[in-house]
């Protein structure tokens, strides 16, 4: 079965700082990877999903940008923040069958 | 945008009641899937319901899927108060690598 693994589990970063998140994956190969953000209390959002190295696919706008560096691997970035980054940042992976797999998540809070 | 809109938002029950959440959704879809959220974790797969499926069980979860309606029930029997938390409705957009969330109902349950 697959794992993703995320880290930092929280961020506190000041406004204007980067970002670096990374998500991993083990137990499978060649997956579909998924970054969400969640606002207190609310939804999730999709803000990138990527089929491969090197490739990726915005959501939707904003001062964010990802990376697949590696295939299990899944980075995502700021240049500098905003006090509207701040959220609950999940990484998520499709099984070949089934529900997808999360990551336990990164609550970052840009002060 | 959201293709998962759950019902209602917010719902507190005691201990041996049952929790119904419902969940609508807009476009065609293959599959409608169940999440959970305990309070600031990772989201863990409950059930998936097929487009061809009506109803389907697991454990104390009964869902349900009504495409004509474009809607799904969750269905929790004997609440327990380790059930306290948010579920989520979702479903992978037609076509795309994508999997849409609902905005969610944050289940409480009282002992």
């Amino acid at each position: 079965s697959q794992t993703i693994h995320q880290w930092p589990a929280t961020l506190v970063q000041p406004v204007g700082s980067p970002l670096s998140l990374e998500c991993t994956v083990e137990g499978t190969s060649n997956p579909n990877l998924y970054w969400y953000r969640q606002a207190a209390g609310r939804g999730l959002q999709l803000l990138f999903y990527s089929v491969g190295i090197g490739q990726i696919s915005s959501e939707v706008p904003q001062n964010l940008s990802a990376s697949r560096p590696q295939d299990r691997q899944f980075i995502l970035s700021s240049k500098k923040l905003l006090l509207s980054d701040s959220g609950f940042y999940l990484c998520a992976c499709p099984p070949p069958t089934g529900g997808y797999t999360f990551g336990s998540g990164t609550r970052l809070t840009v002060v | 945008s959201q293709q998962g809109e759950e019902d209602p938002q917010a719902l507190s029950i005691q201990e041996g009641e049952n929790a119904t959440m419902n969940c609508s959704y807009k476009t065609s879809i293959n599959n409608l899937q169940w999440y959970r959220q305990n309070s600031g974790r990772g989201l863990v797969h409950l059930i998936l319901i097929r487009s061809n499926e009506r109803e389907k069980h697991s454990g104390r979860l009964r869902v349900t899927l009504d495409t004509s309606k474009k809607s799904s029930s969750l269905l929790i029997t004997a609440s327990r108060a380790a059930d306290t938390a948010s579920y989520f409705c979702a479903t992978p957009l037609a076509g795309y690598n994508k999997l849409i969330f609902g905005a969610g109902t944050r289940l409480a349950v009282h002992p």
